[in-house]
């Protein structure tokens, strides 16, 4: 059965930092590109990064360009996200997902929230 | 990039069809078979419902169908049920080597 299990969230001040990390299980890891998605209270979803499964690839939409990075350790089967210089803005919830140019397998999400 | 463009809301009776729009550019939409189509229900995880267009992956209903014409992408499902009132949204890769999801669609099964 494949499981992402999201984890890192929580409460951060404006301009700080955090880094989300998304354990994954019942697939082979290294064999698939992985992304991160979000979604703001009572807003759509939105892509906010990409990699290949080697890691040597990255993504990212022009919103979140340099402050988002994403990185994966293929030794533990998990990957993450470092987000920086955090705003009202980047409070949502922040999904992992299996793929990138169609995602087959979500986590249940963290909960980030910026405050001023 | 631009949000793809899809309908606020839809609704339907039990055992309708309906279908829901998805409208981008020849740099996503049009220019690419990439197109997807997710499930949403509030507080769980969104699911994969149709990929490449008209890709449906395994344990999704055969009433879920896609489809694509130029700049378009489509989600039709077919003698709609209780069990589909959820948010849709859809999504396409982009020539930025980027990923662009729609705004989304609240299905109302009435």
């Amino acid at each position: 059965e494949v499981q992402l299990l999201e984890s890192g969230g929580g409460l951060v001040q404006s301009g700080g930092s955090l880094r989300l990390s998304c354990a994954t299980s019942g697939f082979t890891f290294t064999n698939y590109a992985m992304s991160w998605v979000r979604q703001a209270p009572g807003k759509g979803l939105e892509w906010v990064s990409g990699i290949t499964g080697n890691g040597l690839t990255t993504y990212y939409p022009d919103s979140v360009k340099g402050r988002f990075t994403i990185s994966r350790d293929n030794s533990k089967n998990t990957l993450y996200l470092q987000v920086n210089s955090l705003r009202a803005e980047d409070t949502a919830t922040y999904y992992c997902a299996n793929g990138v140019r169609f995602l087959d397998y979500w986590g249940q999400g963290a909960q980030v929230t910026v405050s001023s | 990039q631009s949000a793809l463009t899809q309908p606020a809301s839809v609704s339907g009776s039990p055992g309708q069809s309906i279908t829901i729009s998805c409208t981008g550019t020849s740099s996503d939409v049009g220019g690419y078979n990439f197109v997807s189509w997710y499930q949403h229900n509030p507080g769980k995880a969104p699911k994969l419902m149709m990929y490449d267009v008209a890709n449906r992956p395994s344990g999704v209903s055969n009433r879920f169908s896609g489809s694509k014409s130029g700049n378009t992408a489509s989600l039709t499902i077919s003698g709609l049920q209780a069990e589909d009132e959820a948010d849709y949204y859809c999504s396409s890769y982009t020539s930025s080597s980027t990923v662009v999801f729609g705004g989304g669609t609240k299905l109302t099964v009435l």
